[in-house]
């Protein structure tokens, strides 16, 4: 089975300013997907980032990348030019290789971020 | 992107009474739909998988009897709670992933459904 432990329940950045939140799993799993997922106060699940974990490359979307060390089994997300709109709860999530009702996803407990102005 | 619905997106109803969620792939199909609860402040925890002409299959320490999933077509997926109490006040929210999606795919969330059993 695989587990996603994300530590810190709370963090809170000055606006415009850069900020890392951290998520690590663990797996017996060659192949999977990792993703981190934003759900802001509309409780909407949108999708952050992905990360296949046979691609070395970091993935990056605008403001947003990831820093993926396999090794460590470690997946942090960082934001920078933090804006008043990424004040959300964030998920890390796993996902083992598969489609269908393998492709379920497992995820950590959560952060909440607090972006001020 | 690729959309999914839920109706309703509120529902209150007395205890003992069953409640029935819809969950809709409205521009794809999906042969397979997640659900998942969660409380506030806390993660989403997965309850079922439901799979399209067959039996759902549920995760560990779910009660298959209370939270009835049907999953009749490609598009659409239902949470029956039944004999509702006030402990199953919760957000209940369903997934998608792309029928022919490749593996790793995204997958697609519904909006949510807020439940209050009084």
């Amino acid at each position: 089975a695989q587990t996603v432990t994300q530590s810190q329940p709370e963090m809170s950045v000055q606006e415009a300013e850069t900020v890392t939140l951290s998520c690590t799993y663990d797996t017996s799993e060659s192949n999977y997907y990792l993703f981190w997922y934003k759900q802001p106060p509309s409780r909407q699940m949108i999708l952050v980032i992905r990360q296949e974990a046979y691609k070395q490359q970091n993935a990056t979307e605008n403001r947003f990348s990831v820093n993926f060390q396999k090794a460590a089994k470690s997946f942090s997300l960082k934001i920078s030019d933090s804006q008043l709109g990424d004040t959300a709860m964030y998920f890390c999530a796993f996902m083992k290789w598969g489609t269908g009702a393998n492709s379920k996803l497992t995820f950590g407990k959560g952060i909440t971020l607090s972006v001020r102005p | 992107g690729a959309v999914v619905s839920q109706h309703p997106s509120w529902v209150i109803c007395k205890s003992g009474t069953s409640v029935k969620i819809e969950c809709r792939s409205l521009d794809f199909q999906a042969t397979t739909m997640f659900w998942y609860r969660q409380f506030p402040k806390q993660s989403l925890m997965l309850m079922a998988t439901s799979n399209e002409g067959s039996k759902a299959t549920y995760e560990q320490g779910v009660e298959k009897d209370k939270f009835l999933i049907n999953h009749a077509s490609l598009t659409l997926s239902t949470l029956t709670v039944t004999s509702a109490h006030p402990e199953d006040s919760s957000f209940y929210i369903c997934s998608a992933p792309a029928l022919g999606g490749r593996a790793g795919g995204e997958q697609f969330f519904g909006p949510g459904t807020r439940l209050t059993v009084l």
